[in-house]
């Protein structure tokens, strides 16, 4: 069974960089695409970029300048830094496996989510 | 990227049928999938390619699609069936793009 889990400060002060880590098991990470959702309190799902095996990524145009994903396929891991963050950034923070069918891209299965506070 | 726009709330009596849409452009070349998720919980998938549901899903769920909507239809609602649900789709830049989310209340 594929499982997702989020790991990275609950904390973190205005204008540092978020750093956290999806560690996947049961499946390769040389599989699929894998990406970051958000959710601040109370709202709805934001995309914030997704990354393949080879390292390729693909991100939000309003999040692009502050985010970096990058994939560690020797420990089956991929993890996402956000900079210069504020007290918008503060939400849950998903990890997800993308899949493909004929086109149209899905996450099928989600990390439990983290939930990542911006404040001093 | 492409907005998707779902209705913020509907409700339903219990084991009656409700349809959510959810509309945008980039819904005109791809079907997209539909996500379930309860209070303080993640998101699930329910649907993908416009009819295809993961294994666990209950038939209850279908998809439908035409122009730039699809639509999520529960026939029988159930108690547990309350929640947000949200559609997602992709763009021609293979950006990812969520619906603004739905929220259902079974009566």
């Amino acid at each position: 069974q594929v499982q997702l889990q989020e790991s990275g400060p609950g904390l973190v002060k205005p204008s540092e960089t978020v750093s956290l880590t999806c560690t996947v098991s049961g499946d390769s990470i040389a599989s699929h695409f894998w990406a970051w959702i958000r959710q601040p309190p109370g709202k709805g799902l934001e995309w914030i970029g997704y990354i393949y095996y080879s390292g390729n990524t693909n991100y939000n145009p309003p999040l692009e300048s502050r985010v970096h994903i990058s994939i560690d396929t020797s420990k089956n891991q991929f993890s996402l830094k956000f900079n210069s963050v504020t007290a918008a950034d503060t939400a849950v923070y998903y990890c997800a496996r993308g899949a493909e069918d004929y086109g149209d891209y899905y996450l099928d299965y989600w990390g439990q989510g983290t939930l990542v506070t911006v404040s001093s | 990227s492409s907005e998707l726009t779902q209705d913020p709330a509907v409700s339903v009596a219990l084991g009656q049928t409700v349809r959510i849409t959810c509309q945008g452009d980039s819904l005109r070349g791809f079907y997209g999938a539909w996500y379930q998720q309860k209070p303080g919980q993640a998101p699930i998938l329910l649907l993908y390619s416009k009819t295809n549901r993961p294994s666990g899903i209950p038939d209850r769920f279908s998809g439908s699609s035409s122009g730039n909507t699809a639509s999520l239809t529960i026939t029988g609602a159930q108690a547990e069936d309350e929640a947000d649900y949200y559609c997602n789709s992709r763009d021609r830049s293979r950006h990812l793009v969520f619906g603004t989310g739905t929220k259902v209340t079974v009566l």
